[in-house]
């Protein structure tokens, strides 16, 4: 089976950094997605890494390291329009469907 | 524009009573998913589609049946063996050979019980 470890708040400010982690177990391991859900909204897609190391996609930057079995998704610059729940996903090998962690509710305050 | 569509956006069900989700996408994807989402908590998978006139069973499709006789669509049926269907559903698809697993999601009905 596969399990996924996220924490279910976290709360920050306007104009700063908050770091949203990630650890998984899984059997076999393909990549960590990152996806955003707005209240009663549909997820989107944020970001994906396969390999380990860092990768920026403007104010959101997501790390993987494969030996630790952890993750985090960086978010910069913190906007209200960020308040959202964020989920980790992975997709075990030989499987063609994602496993969603419980998802990390961020709130931003002015 | 392309993207997938759900409907209802708000659904009601009576005891007993089997109720059927629409799902549409005119994406060209060839896998198909759907969730159920309670609150607090993450999406669960129910049933997957890869190809039309085929789909698995996901972690919870016990009391829910689906069908897939056309690539676009992928209408899920919560039947009355569901005995606590009411969450948030959600629809997804996704290119079968995307390396990043995107998977692009409907907006979602909420199912609730009379």
């Amino acid at each position: 089976g596969q399990s996924l470890e996220q924490p279910s708040e976290v709360t920050a400010v306007e104009g700063a950094i908050v770091q949203i982690n990630c650890t998984y177990q899984t059997s076999g391991f393909y990549g960590l997605s990152w996806y955003q859900q707005h209240d009663g909204g549909a997820p989107t897609f944020l970001s994906y890494n396969a390999l380990d190391g860092l990768e920026e996609t403007g104010r959101f930057s997501s790390f993987l390291s494969r030996s630790d079995s952890y993750g985090y998704l960086l978010l910069q610059e913190l906007q209200m329009k960020d308040s959202a729940s964020y989920f980790c996903a992975v997709r075990d090998s030989g499987y063609s469907t994602l496993t969603f962690g419980k998802g990390t509710m961020l709130l931003v305050s002015p | 524009d392309g993207g997938i569509t759900q409907s209802p956006k708000y659904l009601f069900r009576k005891e007993g009573q089997n109720v059927t989700l629409s799902c549409e996408q005119n994406l060209n994807h060839d896998a198909m998913y759907w969730y159920r989402q309670d609150p607090g908590q993450g999406l669960r998978l129910i049933y997957y589609s890869q190809i039309v006139n085929d789909f698995q069973k996901g972690d919870i499709a016990e009391g829910y049946s689906v069908s897939r006789e056309k690539k676009e669509s992928f209408p899920l049926t919560v039947t009355s063996a569901q005995k606590n269907p009411t969450a948030f559903y959600l629809c997804a698809s996704s290119i079968d050979n995307d390396r990043r697993e995107t998977q692009y999601f409907g907006p979602g009905t909420r199912l609730l019980v009379l």
